[in-house]
């Protein structure tokens, strides 16, 4: 079936505009994950939501960054007067369920991750 | 803070077995012990996943010590399309991941 898709794939903006990058989960998945990737590091965590609520921003780096999942489906996240030390690579993961049967495998709160967003702040 | 800490780099023969090791000192009682890698240009995948007990699945094994401070996952025949970072992470289920810098595999033919 379909994984998750994110878009834009690429997106160049100048300093100080809004950009919304966009993630649309695998379908029927509960949770959702935004991470941002820097070049030769493993992602780092943001932010997640179970359905519509948002569970947890203390891994969002300040205020301009915010992310809203209105529909329990698909989730954007803003970043508002860009910065250059905002480019990376932005990418979301979504998970069947939370805190259920790990003797599973794969364990249904395994994450699968989308292709991501690669943001160039110029 | 690194939850984890794993070698930079490896580097290994072609259907050879590959052992990559990973410490994690801070685990408690009741997280589990995932692995996930990157392959080029590609999102994290998920690889295998243990509590206590050493597992098996179709990628790959997961050796977990007594004391659960350190795992290691076995590719037991390595191939090209191995090639990749290794990361592992321990997950109590709340939160997202957390990821270190991982360890980059390198296969050679």
């Amino acid at each position: 079936g379909a994984g998750v898709s994110q878009s834009p794939r690429y997106k160049v903006t100048k300093r100080g505009q809004d950009v919304a990058l966009r993630c649309d989960p695998i379908s029927g998945h509960v949770s959702l994950y935004w991470y941002r990737q820097a070049l030769g590091q493993g992602p780092e965590f943001l932010t997640y939501f179970n359905y519509e609520a948002q569970q947890d921003k203390s891994g969002l780096p300040n205020d301009r960054f915010s992310a809203e999942r209105p529909e329990g489906s698909i989730s954007t996240l803003t970043i508002q007067r860009t910065e250059q030390r905002d480019s990376a690579m932005y990418r979301c993961a979504s998970s069947l369920a939370r805190g259920v049967d790990r003797s599973r495998e794969p364990p249904p709160d395994t994450q699968y991750f989308g292709p991501g967003t690669r943001l160039t702040v110029l | 803070d690194a939850k984890t800490t794993q070698p930079n780099s490896m580097e290994s023969n072609e259907e050879e077995p590959v052992h990559l090791p990973c410490n994690h000192s801070t685990i408690s009682g009741t997280d589990y012990i995932h692995w996930y890698r990157q392959l080029p240009s590609q999102g994290p995948e998920y690889v295998i996943h243990g509590l206590t007990s050493n597992v098996n699945n179709r990628m790959a094994s997961l050796a977990i010590a007594e004391d659960r401070k350190s795992s290691t996952l076995i590719l037991h025949r390595a191939t090209l399309r191995d090639a990749a970072v290794y990361y592992c992470t321990h997950w109590g289920g709340a939160d997202g991941l957390t990821f270190g810098k991982g360890t980059h595999l390198i296969i050679q033919p």
